[in-house]
């Protein structure tokens, strides 16, 4: 079964408004990644986070990392139409070497 | 971008047919993976490596197999190709499980 969940699985929304994507594990996660797939690309990495808690800033990207490492949000502060796309989480377990993704949560920008 | 590439970028083949999917890389990185995207269903691994001649399955490995010879070959092969295997097939490299690199994806149809 899916190992990370994350919702939604769209998101419509007027330029200018925020925007905000969950992942969820069931078990606890060494570390979460976030990549964006523009339409018709391939995954491009964002961010990686490690510790607990953790929060990271690019721009009007925040990401966060919960204190359980279970769960983490990404969240976008006024969407640009440059935003489309699909988000990713991506987690990794302890002592393996691969990661499991999430769903994706496709984001849609309208000017 | 990294230098990953993947042959062919588009394939149509038969049921029953083995087909051979190619990803090189001149990055010399450790980890390479195979993942699979199919709507609804995100990202989900099929098969990585962590070194010459060191593969491990992932979540959908059934039906697929893997060979790495060189540092920078990994090849996917659909045994017997199935109509559920129709999919849009995603290369990635890692140097330490960290950061992951994708490559731009073959999209494959079994008729």
């Amino acid at each position: 079964g899916q190992q990370v969940m994350q919702i939604p699985q769209y998101q419509h929304v007027q330029e200018g408004e925020d925007f905000t994507t969950y992942c969820n594990s069931s078990t606890t996660l060494s570390n979460i990644q976030w990549y964006k797939q523009r339409p018709g690309g391939h995954p491009v990495f964002l961010i990686q986070l490690v510790k607990s808690g953790e929060v990271k800033k690019q721009k009007r990207l925040t990401f966060q990392f919960g204190e359980a490492k279970k769960n983490s949000s990404l969240h976008i502060t006024a969407t640009q139409t440059t935003d489309v796309g699909t988000y990713f989480c991506a987690g990794r377990m302890d002592n393996f070497n691969k990661f499991y993704f999430g769903s994706g949560t496709k984001l849609n920008v309208k000017p | 971008d990294a230098g990953i590439t993947q042959s062919p970028r588009h394939k149509v083949t038969e049921t029953g047919t083995p087909v051979t999917l190619r990803c090189h890389q001149t990055e010399n990185h450790r980890y390479m993976y195979w993942y699979r995207q199919d709507p609804g269903h995100g990202l989900r691994l099929i098969h990585y490596s962590y070194g010459v001649k060191d593969t491990d399955k992932g979540e959908v490995s059934d039906g697929y197999s893997v060979s790495r010879s060189k540092t920078e070959d990994f090849l996917l092969t659909l045994e017997s190709a199935t109509s559920s295997q129709t999919s849009v097939y995603f290369c990635a490299i890692s140097l330490d499980r960290g950061e992951q690199y994708f490559g731009p994806g073959t999209r494959l149809t079994v008729t």
